[in-house]
């Protein structure tokens, strides 16, 4: 399975964007990257997901890199209720997985 | 929509017994998904299945696991005999399966405790 990663922990303050890296070097042609995140003790939920050209959708953006072996999630204004840990994942549409990697901890300061 | 639907929330039981897990999926969605999620091991997928067959089991951890989806709206997890090292939250996920594209859709958990 080809694999993501995140760094741990990122720190933001309130009302300021947040760039959340994901490297993927072994990306297949086929994989989509999709973007999960878990709030506190709730279950994970979408954010945003894309194959080759940049995403927009109310919650966040999606900048892919030409080559697609790396991925930025865009969070244009942080807010406190964005804490959460941010999953970076490719997606097999022949799995039909989703493997969760370890995430990063995303932590906005008010 | 009432999302995916999980009971019970938590669950506290001792070594030995027998634990059932339920899910409701979103009307409508034909795939789900069983996950478990541990400090240790992070958030695994146990066993999925599609339109109520299941596809891939691989990542059910042993024997006294098993999973059943008798209808579309309905699944559940069991353990028999349940051991401490189950202790885990357990998530369920449905979609509407069938593209790579698809958006998976998690239930609040049930957090599970054995003694």
């Amino acid at each position: 399975d080809a694999k993501t990663t995140q760094p741990n922990s990122m720190e933001s303050n309130e009302e300021e964007p947040v760039h959340l890296p994901c490297n993927h070097s072994t990306i297949s042609g086929t994989d989509y990257i999709h973007w999960y995140r878990q709030l506190p003790s709730q279950g994970p939920e979408y954010v945003i997901h894309g194959l080759t050209s940049n995403v927009n959708n109310r919650m966040a953006s999606l900048a892919i890199a030409e080559d697609r072996k790396s991925s930025t999630l865009i969070l244009h204004r942080a807010t406190l209720r964005d804490a959460a840990v941010y999953y970076c994942i490719l997606f097999s549409g022949s799995a039909r997985q989703l493997t969760f990697g370890s995430g990063t901890q995303l932590t906005v300061l008010p | 929509d009432a999302g995916v639907i999980q009971s019970p929330r938590h669950e506290v039981t001792e070594m030995g017994q027998e634990v059932t897990l339920r899910c409701k999926p979103i009307s409508g969605h034909n795939s789900l998904f069983w996950y478990r999620q541990t400090m240790m091991r992070g958030l695994e997928l146990l066993i999925y299945f599609n339109n109520n067959v299941p596809i891939d089991d691989s990542g059910m951890p042993e024997d006294r696991f098993s999973a059943k989806m008798p209808n579309a709206s309905f699944s559940t997890l069991k353990i028999q005999p349940s051991e401490p090292r189950d202790s885990a939250v357990y998530f369920c996920a449905s979609s509407l399966g069938g593209v790579s594209t698809d958006t998976q859709y998690f239930g609040p958990g049930t957090r599970l405790t054995v003694l």
